[in-house]
C-alpha cells in the first residue's frame, strides 16, 4: 500500500466549469475525509465518510459541492460551476478507527486554481 | 465552540537556533495531535498527547501537553533547514470524536 493517493496533483480551469478530484484512502483505513487548505492556513474541515456513509457535512460545502464514496473505498469530490474562491488546495486523508487517537494520513492534495 | 489558536503564526530562525510554537484554546482537549506540513505536500502526523503533563521526544522535537490539557507547546532544538514547514495542531471537537479541527498554523523558516 502507497498511502493515500490522489489525482489530479494540479488542475486549472475556467470559472463555470466543474471539476472532479479523487481519492484513495489506504485500504484498510475505514473513514476518509475531505478537507480544504487556502495558502498559510490550516486545513479546513468540509466532510467524512465511514465507509460508504458520509456522517457529517461542514456548511462551507455549498450545494455546489458533492462528495461520494460509493463502495467504501475510493471517494470523489465535485465542484460544480467553480467560482475564483474556490481555488485551494483539496486534501484528502484516511483514518482508521477514532483520528484523535491515531490520527490521519493525507495525501499530497489537489491543488485547484479557477480563473 | 472549541477553537485552537497557534502562535507564532509565521516565524525565521537561523539554523541552529532553539524555537518555541505554541498551541491553545479555552477549552479541554480529549487528545491534541501536531502535524508538519511541507510545501505541496499534505501534512504528516508528528505526534498524539493524551494526558496531561504528558512529554514526548521525537529526535529534536520535544512535544508537551498542557496540565489542563488546554494548551500544548513543540520546542525544537538546534534546528535545521529540513524542519522548515507549517505546523499544525489539531483536536477532535467535544462530542464528535469523528473528525479532526485544525489551527491556523505555524510557518517555520529556517535559514542555512
Amino acid at each position: 500500500d502507497t498511502g493515500v493517493s490522489q489525482n489530479p496533483r494540479h488542475k486549472i480551469t475556467k470559472r463555470g466549469q466543474n471539476v472532479t478530484f479523487r481519492c484513495d484512502p489506504i485500504s484498510e483505513h475505514n473513514r476518509l475525509y475531505w478537507y480544504r487548505q487556502t495558502l498559510g492556513q490550516g486545513p479546513e474541515f468540509l466532510t467524512y465518510f465511514q465507509n460508504e456513509a458520509q456522517l457529517e457535512k461542514s456548511r462551507l460545502l455549498s450545494d455546489r459541492f458533492s462528495a461520494e464514496r460509493p463502495k467504501g473505498s475510493f471517494s470523489t469530490l465535485e465542484i460544480q460551476r467553480t467560482e475564483q474562491g474556490d481555488s485551494a488546495m483539496y486534501l484528502c486523508a484516511s483514518s482508521i478507527g477514532s483520528p484523535g487517537r491515531f490520527g490521519y494520513t493525507f495525501g499530497s492534495g489537489t491543488r485547484l486554481t479557477v480563473v | 465552540t472549541q477553537l485552537l489558536e497557534q502562535s507564532p503564526q509565521f516565524l525565521s530562525i537561523q539554523e541552529g537556533e532553539n524555537l518555541t510554537v505554541y498551541c491553545n484554546s479555552s477549552s479541554v482537549f480529549s487528545s491534541l495531535q501536531w502535524y508538519r506540513q511541507e510545501p505541496g505536500e499534505g501534512p504528516v502526523l508528528l505526534v498524539t498527547v493524551v494526558t496531561g503533563g504528558e512529554v514526548k521526544k521525537l529526535k529534536r522535537l520535544t512535544f508537551q501537553f498542557g496540565d489542563a490539557r488546554k494548551d500544548s507547546s513543540l520546542h525544537i532544538t538546534a534546528a535545521q533547514p529540513g524542519d522548515t514547514g507549517l505546523y499544525l495542531c489539531a483536536f477532535p471537537p467535544s462530542g464528535n470524536t469523528g473528525k479532526l479541527i485544525f489551527g491556523q498554523g505555524t510557518t517555520l523558516q529556517v535559514k542555512p
